[in-house]
């Protein structure tokens, strides 16, 4: 049962801007980085998301991270057709001394 | 280029040991900070973090699997290789091996492979 919580699912039409929650708590989220992942399906993860806010080398700047307290969000504007997938927040674990994934949330494009 | 790519079984038998092997290349352990850890995925669910080996083969593991567990690496052969003891149907997933980018994150991932526990 992983300790960073997201929503199961998020969907908007093409063009809007879609919002995805990850909360956590003081040991994870509160005293670590967050990263977010992508994972297309029948494909690995990808990295979208480094340090809270970073993007790497060629993630379009559509997606953009936050974090405040113990929670961080992921929003994707102008969402289009190719960016439904799932969504994986993550971060440190103080307290297991080890690396957990949110829940997941899979982002569909009505 | 950095690429990394898992190999081992695709179908193990309950209480067998797994033994799965990361080859990459584009870097090396000999490079201070450099870092790779092992995530599994079971069919239809979340991603799983399991373990993760340091250059200077400092080691963690997933608490909830750390009795199960264990990761090496050889330098020399750019290699990690990860063991899971007494496996198990539940165990059935695709593993990943992937190394750490900027901050904390995965930033370089293998294909995965599909692991199958049954008799």
């Amino acid at each position: 049962q992983s300790v960073l919580t997201q929503p199961p699912s998020a969907s908007g039409t093409p063009g809007q801007r879609v919002t995805i929650s990850c909360s956590g708590s003081s040991s994870n989220i509160g005293s670590n980085t967050v990263n977010w992942y992508q994972q297309l399906p029948g494909t690995a993860p990808k990295l979208l998301i480094y340090s809270n806010n970073q993007r790497p080398s060629g993630v379009p700047d559509r997606f953009s991270g936050s974090k405040s307290g113990t929670s961080a969000s992921l929003a994707i504007s102008g969402l289009q057709s190719e960016d439904e997938a799932h969504y994986y927040c993550a971060a440190w674990e103080d307290s297991l001394n080890g690396y957990v994934f949110g829940t997941g949330t899979k982002v569909t494009v009505l | 280029q950095i690429t990394l790519k898992e190999s081992g079984p695709t179908l193990v038998k309950p209480t067998q040991t797994l033994t799965l092997t990361c080859t990459f290349s584009g870097f090396s352990f000999s490079t201070t900070g450099v870092t790779v850890g092992w995530i599994r995925q079971p069919p239809g669910k979340a991603l799983e973090w399991l373990a993760l080996i340091y250059w200077d083969d400092d080691k963690r593991y997933s608490p909830s699997l750390k009795s199960r567990l264990t990761i090496t690496k050889d330098t020399s052969k750019n290699q990690v290789v990860l063991t899971m003891t007494n496996m198990d149907p539940v165990d059935t997933a695709t593993y990943y091996c992937a190394r750490r980018g900027d901050g904390s994150g995965f930033q370089y991932w293998g294909q995965g492979t599909l692991v199958t526990v049954s008799s």
